[in-house]
């Protein structure tokens, strides 16, 4: 049972470039969100998904679009990356009868230069 | 990451001393809080929980008091152990007009030997 895993764990990107971060769990779990941490700044919500095929928007969207094609695996996506996107992103999952007990992976650095 | 949390709130115990680490909300509406612990490099890991209507939840080592009228949550933990040490996120989940998670800035906490 591996639970939230996060691939890549580590990527540096240029302006403008793009990229995809994938989520993948084992855990059956209905919910799942992506987000981002930046220093002092504690964890902000960028997306997520109340089940498989649907999406919907967190308190910091911009920028990033996600898909939610299997139940286990929700994808994050930045088109033209820009500088304000450094930071660790972190995926997480839930049962969406107990929203409150999120279970984190690993997360990933993302530096854009 | 290394680099989230340089500018913290630290708090420092001596081993086998308790901590009461604090966080004050600003949203009446939420449904529950929550708090993380999060060790270095990885994501942050469910602690308890406490429903909104609740003033105190206790959890083995753990208690988290809930003040709705000052808006203030503490989370207590006796005993403290060397491996206690990292840092301490508050979250409220809001589950009306769209589900949110909003994180507090967290807290260092740093227990000496």
């Amino acid at each position: 049972n591996a639970g939230v895993t996060q691939t890549p764990k580590f990527r540096v990107l240029k302006t403008g470039q793009s990229m995809t971060l994938l989520c993948a769990q084992d855990m059956n779990h209905e919910y799942m969100y992506w987000y981002r941490q930046d220093p002092g700044m504690g964890l902000r919500l960028i997306h997520y998904s109340v089940g498989e095929g649907t999406t919907a928007k967190g308190e910091v969207p911009d920028g990033y679009n996600v898909s939610r094609l299997k139940k286990q695996n929700f994808l994050l996506g930045l088109e033209s990356a820009a500088p304000s996107q450094t930071s660790v992103y972190f995926c997480a999952s839930s049962l969406g009868s107990a929203k409150n007990i999120q279970y984190f992976g690993a997360g990933t650095r993302l530096s854009v230069l | 990451g290394e680099s989230v949390g340089l500018h913290l709130p630290t708090l420092s115990v001596q081993e086998g001393d308790n901590s009461i680490i604090n966080c004050a909300y600003s949203n009446s509406a939420s449904d529950y809080f929550i708090w993380y612990k999060q060790e270095s490099g990885k994501g942050p890991q469910f602690i308890i929980d406490i429903r909104s209507n609740m003033d105190k939840r206790q959890g083995q080592r753990v208690t988290v008091l809930l003040n709705k009228t000052v808006k203030h949550l503490s989370l207590q933990i006796a005993a403290t152990q060397p491996g206690d040490s990292a840092v301490y996120f508050c979250a409220e989940n809001i589950d009306t007009g769209g589900f949110k998670t909003i994180f507090g800035a967290g807290t260092r906490l740093f227990v000496k030997a």
